[in-house]
């Protein structure tokens, strides 16, 4: 079974600061991973994903994450966090032959001025 | 572009009350999903529909039922609504069942409560 792991429901972070979410995942075969953002009262947003090819994924609004097979990882990082990136992501994996993408519990992201 | 739409938006129920909630996309997915979402427990699967003419159970199906009623729609049935249904209910699409690594695109969300 897939599965993926997020530590620290909440996250709080500078405005300016960097922002970082850990993101580990299980899987017996090679993963699909993906970030999700959720704003108050939305569905999600596809932020970005990995499917094998580059391991340096950009996305939008300035993220982009890392494949780290060794250390089965995707982190999601920003360099400079805004007012605007207050929100909920999840991390998810799906993989070839299984067709459900399995969430991780999400990070809430709050920005302090 | 609707992409992915749900209704109601929201709902409250008296506990043993039925009532479906309903999911329609407009992208030409084959693979469509229901899940709820709970607070710090993210996002588990209830049930998926790989392409029209199928349904299989997810993580959590008890107390659920679902209908593909065509490639278009796909509903889901709470047959008698318990305090524990109180959620955030969102349907998602995506391509194809085969082709994985396509993202699944979400609905705004359906918000219920079981009195």
């Amino acid at each position: 079974a897939q599965s993926v792991t997020q530590l620290g429901s909440h996250v709080s972070v500078s405005e300016g600061a960097l922002v970082l979410l850990r993101c580990n995942y299980s899987s017996s075969v090679p993963p699909y991973l993906f970030w999700y953002v959720q704003y108050p009262n939305q569905g999600l947003q596809l932020l970005l994903k990995y499917t094998s090819a580059a391991t340096l994924v950009k996305g939008i609004n300035g993220f982009e994450a890392e494949f780290k097979k060794s250390e089965t990882s995707f982190h999601l990082t920003k360099p400079s966090a805004h007012m605007s990136d207050a929100a909920e992501y999840f991390c998810a994996v799906s993989s070839y032959g299984n067709n459900r993408l399995a969430f991780g519990k999400g990070n809430q992201v709050v920005v302090i001025p | 572009n609707a992409g992915v739409t749900q209704t109601p938006k929201f709902q409250v129920l008296k506990t043993g009350q039925s009532m479906t909630l309903q999911c329609a996309q407009d992208m030409n997915h084959n693979s469509m999903y229901w899940y709820r979402q709970d607070p710090g427990m993210g996002l588990r699967l209830i049930y998926y529909s790989a392409s029209e003419g199928t349904t299989d159970k997810g993580e959590v199906p008890n107390g659920y039922n679902v209908s593909r009623l065509n490639k278009r729609e796909f509903s889901l049935r709470l047959e008698s609504a318990a305090p524990s249904q109180t959620s955030v209910y969102f349907c998602a699409s995506s391509a194809s069942g085969v082709l994985v690594g396509t993202e699944a695109f979400f609905g705004q969300g359906t918000r219920l409560t079981v009195v």
